[in-house]
Protein backbone atom coordinates (compact mmCIF):
# COMPACT_ATOMS: atom_id res chain seq x y z
CA UNK A 1 0.00 0.00 0.00
CA UNK A 2 0.69 3.69 -0.13
CA UNK A 3 3.25 4.40 2.37
CA UNK A 4 4.70 8.42 3.59
CA UNK A 5 7.29 8.79 5.36
CA UNK A 6 7.95 11.77 7.64
CA UNK A 7 10.92 12.75 9.49
CA UNK A 8 12.53 13.65 12.17
CA UNK A 9 10.11 11.92 14.49
CA UNK A 10 11.01 14.08 17.50
CA UNK A 11 13.03 17.16 17.57
CA UNK A 12 13.94 19.98 20.23
CA UNK A 13 15.09 23.40 19.28
CA UNK A 14 16.16 26.58 20.64
CA UNK A 15 13.58 29.53 20.70
CA UNK A 16 14.64 31.61 17.68
CA UNK A 17 15.38 28.68 15.43
CA UNK A 18 14.16 27.36 12.65
CA UNK A 19 13.08 23.56 11.98
CA UNK A 20 12.17 21.55 8.96
CA UNK A 21 10.36 18.62 8.52
CA UNK A 22 10.22 16.40 5.10
CA UNK A 23 7.43 14.31 4.31
CA UNK A 24 8.08 11.85 1.48
CA UNK A 25 6.06 9.83 -0.41
CA UNK A 26 8.10 6.36 -1.32
CA UNK A 27 5.67 4.08 -3.79
CA UNK A 28 3.35 6.94 -5.18
CA UNK A 29 3.58 10.14 -6.41
CA UNK A 30 1.47 12.64 -3.78
CA UNK A 31 0.24 15.29 -6.59
CA UNK A 32 -1.47 16.98 -2.86
CA UNK A 33 0.02 17.20 0.40
CA UNK A 34 -1.76 18.55 3.38
CA UNK A 35 0.07 19.61 7.22
CA UNK A 36 -1.31 19.51 10.40
CA UNK A 37 -1.20 20.40 13.38
CA UNK A 38 -2.43 18.25 16.64
CA UNK A 39 -2.62 19.48 20.07
CA UNK A 40 -3.11 16.78 23.08
CA UNK A 41 -6.67 15.81 23.09
CA UNK A 42 -7.63 17.69 19.83
CA UNK A 43 -8.16 16.75 16.18
CA UNK A 44 -6.16 17.20 13.56
CA UNK A 45 -6.39 20.98 12.07
CA UNK A 46 -5.35 21.47 8.68
CA UNK A 47 -2.75 24.24 8.35
CA UNK A 48 -2.08 24.27 4.14
CA UNK A 49 -2.85 22.35 1.39
CA UNK A 50 0.19 22.03 -1.42
CA UNK A 51 -0.14 21.18 -5.09
CA UNK A 52 3.70 20.27 -6.46
CA UNK A 53 4.70 22.59 -8.44
CA UNK A 54 2.78 25.38 -7.16
CA UNK A 55 2.57 27.73 -3.39
CA UNK A 56 0.57 26.34 -0.74
CA UNK A 57 -2.69 27.74 0.32
CA UNK A 58 -2.81 28.53 4.44
CA UNK A 59 -5.68 28.05 6.53
CA UNK A 60 -6.94 31.04 7.59
CA UNK A 61 -4.80 31.91 10.70
CA UNK A 62 -1.84 30.28 9.75
CA UNK A 63 0.84 32.53 9.12
CA UNK A 64 2.46 31.59 6.31
CA UNK A 65 5.84 33.47 6.54
CA UNK A 66 6.30 31.26 9.60
CA UNK A 67 5.05 27.96 8.71
CA UNK A 68 7.32 27.78 5.11
CA UNK A 69 5.94 24.27 2.69
CA UNK A 70 7.82 23.57 -0.01
CA UNK A 71 6.50 20.67 -2.92
CA UNK A 72 9.14 21.08 -5.43
CA UNK A 73 8.27 17.38 -6.24
CA UNK A 74 6.11 14.67 -6.38
CA UNK A 75 7.82 12.33 -3.62
CA UNK A 76 8.87 15.21 -1.50
CA UNK A 77 7.52 18.19 0.84
CA UNK A 78 8.60 19.83 3.42
CA UNK A 79 7.72 22.26 6.21
CA UNK A 80 9.69 24.65 7.84
CA UNK A 81 8.72 26.13 11.14
CA UNK A 82 11.03 29.67 10.80
CA UNK A 83 11.90 31.27 14.39
CA UNK A 84 9.98 28.88 16.36
CA UNK A 85 8.36 30.03 20.08
CA UNK A 86 7.54 27.50 22.82
CA UNK A 87 4.01 28.02 21.52
CA UNK A 88 4.89 26.15 17.90
CA UNK A 89 5.75 22.94 20.24
CA UNK A 90 3.07 20.74 18.68
CA UNK A 91 2.63 17.12 16.91
CA UNK A 92 2.80 18.09 12.96
CA UNK A 93 1.51 15.73 10.48
CA UNK A 94 1.76 15.00 6.88
CA UNK A 95 -1.01 13.28 4.68
CA UNK A 96 -0.90 12.61 0.69
CA UNK A 97 -2.38 11.58 -1.97
CA UNK A 98 -3.14 12.26 -5.58
CA UNK A 99 -5.19 14.79 -7.41
CA UNK A 100 -8.59 13.16 -7.68
CA UNK A 101 -9.02 13.12 -4.08
CA UNK A 102 -8.93 10.33 -1.59
CA UNK A 103 -8.62 6.91 -2.78
CA UNK A 104 -10.68 4.26 -1.35
CA UNK A 105 -7.99 4.21 1.64
CA UNK A 106 -8.24 7.68 1.93
CA UNK A 107 -5.33 9.79 2.16
CA UNK A 108 -1.90 8.27 3.53
CA UNK A 109 -0.48 9.68 6.58
CA UNK A 110 3.08 10.35 7.58
CA UNK A 111 3.52 9.45 11.43
CA UNK A 112 3.83 12.49 12.51
CA UNK A 113 6.60 14.84 14.20
CA UNK A 114 7.02 16.13 17.72
CA UNK A 115 8.13 19.21 17.89
CA UNK A 116 9.80 20.63 21.30
CA UNK A 117 10.46 24.15 21.34
CA UNK A 118 12.76 25.28 24.66
CA UNK B 1 -20.34 24.65 7.62
CA UNK B 2 -19.23 20.92 7.04
CA UNK B 3 -18.58 19.78 10.77
CA UNK B 4 -18.09 16.30 12.08
CA UNK B 5 -18.69 15.40 15.82
CA UNK B 6 -17.82 11.99 17.58
CA UNK B 7 -18.93 10.80 20.52
CA UNK B 8 -18.49 9.72 23.27
CA UNK B 9 -14.74 12.02 23.88
CA UNK B 10 -13.58 8.69 25.91
CA UNK B 11 -14.88 5.39 26.04
CA UNK B 12 -13.73 2.95 28.65
CA UNK B 13 -14.26 -0.69 28.20
CA UNK B 14 -13.80 -4.15 29.69
CA UNK B 15 -12.04 -6.52 27.73
CA UNK B 16 -14.85 -8.89 25.60
CA UNK B 17 -17.27 -6.08 26.35
CA UNK B 18 -18.73 -4.72 22.94
CA UNK B 19 -19.86 -1.22 22.25
CA UNK B 20 -20.12 1.33 19.26
CA UNK B 21 -18.77 4.53 18.85
CA UNK B 22 -20.48 7.11 17.17
CA UNK B 23 -19.76 9.72 14.29
CA UNK B 24 -22.46 12.58 13.01
CA UNK B 25 -21.49 14.64 10.62
CA UNK B 26 -22.87 17.70 7.79
CA UNK B 27 -21.23 18.00 4.72
CA UNK B 28 -22.87 18.96 1.13
CA UNK B 29 -22.70 16.07 -0.89
CA UNK B 30 -20.95 13.57 1.01
CA UNK B 31 -17.75 11.89 -1.15
CA UNK B 32 -16.09 9.60 1.63
CA UNK B 33 -16.49 8.74 5.01
CA UNK B 34 -12.95 7.61 6.52
CA UNK B 35 -12.39 5.53 9.87
CA UNK B 36 -8.85 6.02 11.21
CA UNK B 37 -6.90 4.66 14.26
CA UNK B 38 -4.25 6.65 15.75
CA UNK B 39 -2.05 5.61 18.30
CA UNK B 40 -0.15 7.89 20.83
CA UNK B 41 2.74 9.83 19.22
CA UNK B 42 1.66 8.30 15.86
CA UNK B 43 0.27 9.16 12.81
CA UNK B 44 -3.40 8.00 11.85
CA UNK B 45 -3.84 4.56 10.16
CA UNK B 46 -6.53 3.81 7.47
CA UNK B 47 -9.45 1.18 8.19
CA UNK B 48 -12.37 1.83 6.56
CA UNK B 49 -14.08 3.85 3.61
CA UNK B 50 -17.85 4.23 3.34
CA UNK B 51 -19.39 5.91 0.69
CA UNK B 52 -23.38 5.57 0.68
CA UNK B 53 -25.78 5.27 3.26
CA UNK B 54 -26.38 1.66 4.40
CA UNK B 55 -23.10 0.89 3.55
CA UNK B 56 -20.96 -1.59 5.74
CA UNK B 57 -17.28 -2.65 5.88
CA UNK B 58 -15.78 -5.57 8.61
CA UNK B 59 -12.29 -5.98 9.39
CA UNK B 60 -11.79 -8.34 12.23
CA UNK B 61 -13.23 -6.65 15.71
CA UNK B 62 -14.47 -3.73 13.72
CA UNK B 63 -17.57 -3.21 11.53
CA UNK B 64 -18.66 0.32 10.24
CA UNK B 65 -21.84 1.49 9.28
CA UNK B 66 -23.12 4.61 7.36
CA UNK B 67 -26.41 6.65 7.52
CA UNK B 68 -27.09 9.99 5.62
CA UNK B 69 -26.64 11.72 9.15
CA UNK B 70 -23.78 10.29 11.07
CA UNK B 71 -21.55 6.83 11.04
CA UNK B 72 -20.97 3.75 13.62
CA UNK B 73 -17.72 2.00 14.37
CA UNK B 74 -18.72 -0.78 16.43
CA UNK B 75 -16.36 -2.98 18.51
CA UNK B 76 -17.16 -6.41 19.26
CA UNK B 77 -15.39 -8.11 22.00
CA UNK B 78 -12.74 -5.35 22.27
CA UNK B 79 -9.15 -6.73 23.70
CA UNK B 80 -6.53 -4.05 25.20
CA UNK B 81 -4.83 -3.75 21.76
CA UNK B 82 -7.80 -2.10 20.30
CA UNK B 83 -7.04 0.79 22.54
CA UNK B 84 -6.30 3.95 20.24
CA UNK B 85 -7.95 7.15 19.37
CA UNK B 86 -10.32 6.29 17.06
CA UNK B 87 -11.09 9.50 14.03
CA UNK B 88 -13.88 10.27 11.84
CA UNK B 89 -13.18 11.94 8.80
CA UNK B 90 -15.49 13.19 5.84
CA UNK B 91 -15.14 14.39 2.34
CA UNK B 92 -16.93 15.83 0.49
CA UNK B 93 -18.53 19.65 -0.30
CA UNK B 94 -15.44 21.93 -2.09
CA UNK B 95 -12.64 21.09 -0.24
CA UNK B 96 -10.13 18.93 -1.17
CA UNK B 97 -9.10 17.33 2.01
CA UNK B 98 -10.53 15.67 5.14
CA UNK B 99 -12.42 16.96 7.64
CA UNK B 100 -11.77 15.18 10.96
CA UNK B 101 -13.57 15.00 14.06
CA UNK B 102 -11.79 14.75 17.84
CA UNK B 103 -11.78 11.53 18.42
CA UNK B 104 -12.95 8.88 20.46
CA UNK B 105 -10.44 7.19 23.22
CA UNK B 106 -10.83 3.65 23.53
CA UNK B 107 -9.24 2.34 26.81
CA UNK B 108 -9.99 -1.64 26.66
CA UNK B 109 -8.64 -3.34 30.25
CA UNK B 110 -8.02 -6.64 30.23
Amino acid sequence: GAVVSQHPSRVICKSGTSVKIECRSLDFQATTMFWYRQFPKQSLMLMATSNEGSKATYEQGVEKDKFLINHASLTLSTLTVTSAHPEDSSFYICSAGGSQGPSNYGYTFGSGTRLTVV
Amino acid sequence: EDQVTQSPEALRLQEGESSSLNCSYTVSGLRGLFWYRQDPGKGPEFLFTLYSAGEEKEKERLKATLTKKESFLHITAPKPEDSATYLCAVYGGSQGNLIFGKGTKLSVKP
